[in-house]
């Protein structure tokens, strides 16, 4: 089936740096990739969705120069948290959908990335 | 119209026996349900899915049943399993666009 590498799984990271969040799908072309943030014990909220070539559509409320969203090709899309402060940390998750999956698209996940920002 | 109402919240369930979850929504113009199941630290992986034209889908344990005309569908899960137990999201596609809109997460626990 299809899968969805996102890396890294954990980080740790100072305050005032920026991390770097991978997501690549393996065995598909990812048309249209999402980035979720989920707090613990709470469902995924949609930050951005970033089809392929073109620039990433953000959700209201998400700061769109702190979470810049990649998407330059169609096996890879990286999510990188700016200038990152402890309320950044959150468990992020990709999901990939591409073209040929039921219904016109599946939706395959990540395994997801816990940042935490000390 | 967006939102995606599930319940129960947590649910506590003897092994060997049936959990049920279920979710409301109010857009009919959604075109897909998926069951996404969650254990702690991981993604979402996919369970199961249905489309509004059809009202049951069976894949060995889990059954999803849905109602087009309550704007309801539930997740059954047979013969539940302490391995089952994580926490559970219903989900739902516009055809207006690709985002899928989750319910807020049911959390399973089987006792063996």
């Amino acid at each position: 089936g299809a899968v969805v590498s996102q890396h890294p799984s954990r980080v740790i990271c100072k305050s005032g740096t920026s991390v770097k969040i991978e997501c690549r799908s393996l065995d598909f072309q990812a048309t249209t990739m999402f980035w979720y943030r989920q707090f613990p014990k709470k469902s995924l909220m949609l930050m951005a969705t970033s089809n392929e070539g073109s620039k990433a559509t953000y959700e209201q409320g998400v700061e769109k120069d702190k979470f810049l969203i990649n998407h330059a090709s169609l096996t890879l899309s990286t999510l990188t948290v700016t200038s990152a402060h402890p309320e950044d940390s959150s468990f992020y998750i990709c999901s990939a959908r591409d073209s040929q999956g039921s219904f016109g698209g599946g939706y395959t996940f990540g395994s997801g990335t816990r940042l935490t920002v000390v | 119209q967006q939102q995606v109402k599930q319940s129960p919240q947590s649910l506590i369930v003897q092994k060997g026996g049936i959990s049920i979850i279920n979710c409301a929504y109010e857009n009919t113009a959604f075109d897909y349900f998926p069951w996404y199941q969650q254990f702690p630290g991981k993604g979402p992986a996919l369970l199961i899915a249905i489309r509004p034209d059809v009202s049951e889908k069976k894949e060995g344990r889990f059954t999803i049943s849905f109602n087009k005309s309550a704007k309801q569908f539930s997740l059954h899960i047979m013969d539940s399993q302490p391995g089952d137990s994580a926490t559970y999201f219903c989900a739902a596609r516009g055809t207006s666009g690709s985002r899928l809109t989750f319910g807020e997460g049911t959390q399973l626990t089987v006792n063996p």
